[in-house]
């Protein structure tokens, strides 16, 4: 079946600091990759995607390639704001049967 | 305003008790879904729902039942609670988009938490 793993937390930083959360999966059929975030207390939103290799996905000055050959999907951020702190989620929807897989979730701290 | 929005928000039951957590969307979406959220585990896919009477079992579909007679709707009906079904739980909602698997990028509701005792 299809997977999503991603790297363990918790993760804490300072501000301005860079941020890689690594994430890889297992698919069959050419699946459409995501990163979800959840604030705390909210529900999860999408945060970007991409649906084909080599393919960036990028939003709010976050960045993720789909790498096929890696079977990979790293979320990196340049320079963190304590507003980045949150939960993300990498997952992965599969051209087969539509089922949704996510990674258990980074938590990401901030500090000032 | 577009949104998924679910009911009750908060839930405390006792085992055995049947119960229904309702989920509607007002975006038109073919795509509906239902997660489960345990520390450490994720987002779980309990069941989806590719448009109005085609629903499939996701990964943790035991103990739950769903139904999608109206494209809006898709409840999340529990017929016999267990305390292994505490968890918060996620709806969410989606159109295709482009791409060979789509995109199918998920709009979630706000969650509901239901404890069973």
């Amino acid at each position: 079946g299809n997977s999503v793993t991603q790297m363990e937390g918790p993760v804490t930083l300072s501000e301005e600091a860079f941020l890689t959360i690594n994430c890889t999966y297992t698919a069959t059929g050419y699946p459409s990759l995501f990163w979800y975030v959840q604030y705390p207390g909210e529900g999860l939103q999408l945060l970007l995607k991409a649906t084909k290799a080599d393919d960036k996905g990028s939003n709010k000055g976050f960045e993720a390639t789909y790498r096929k050959e890696t079977t990979s999907f790293h979320l990196e951020k340049g320079s963190v704001q304590v507003s980045d702190s949150a939960v993300y989620f990498c997952a992965l929807i599969s051209s087969n049967d539509y089922k949704l897989s996510f990674g258990a979730g980074t938590t990401v701290t901030v500090r000032a | 305003e577009a949104q998924v929005t679910q009911n009750p928000r908060y839930l405390i039951t006792v085992t055995g008790k049947k119960l229904t957590v309702t989920c509607s969307q007002n975006m038109n979406h073919e795509y509906m879904s239902w997660y489960r959220q345990d520390p450490g585990l994720g987002l779980r896919q309990i069941y989806y729902s590719m448009n109005v009477e085609v629903t499939d079992k996701g990964d943790v579909p035991e103990g739950y039942k769903v139904s999608r007679k109206e494209k809006r709707n898709f409840p999340l009906i529990l017929e016999s609670p267990s305390p292994n079904q505490t968890s918060l739980y996620f709806c969410a909602s989606s159109f295709r988009g482009p791409g060979v698997a789509g995109t199918y990028e998920q709009y979630f509701g706000p969650g509901t938490r239901l404890t069973v005792t």
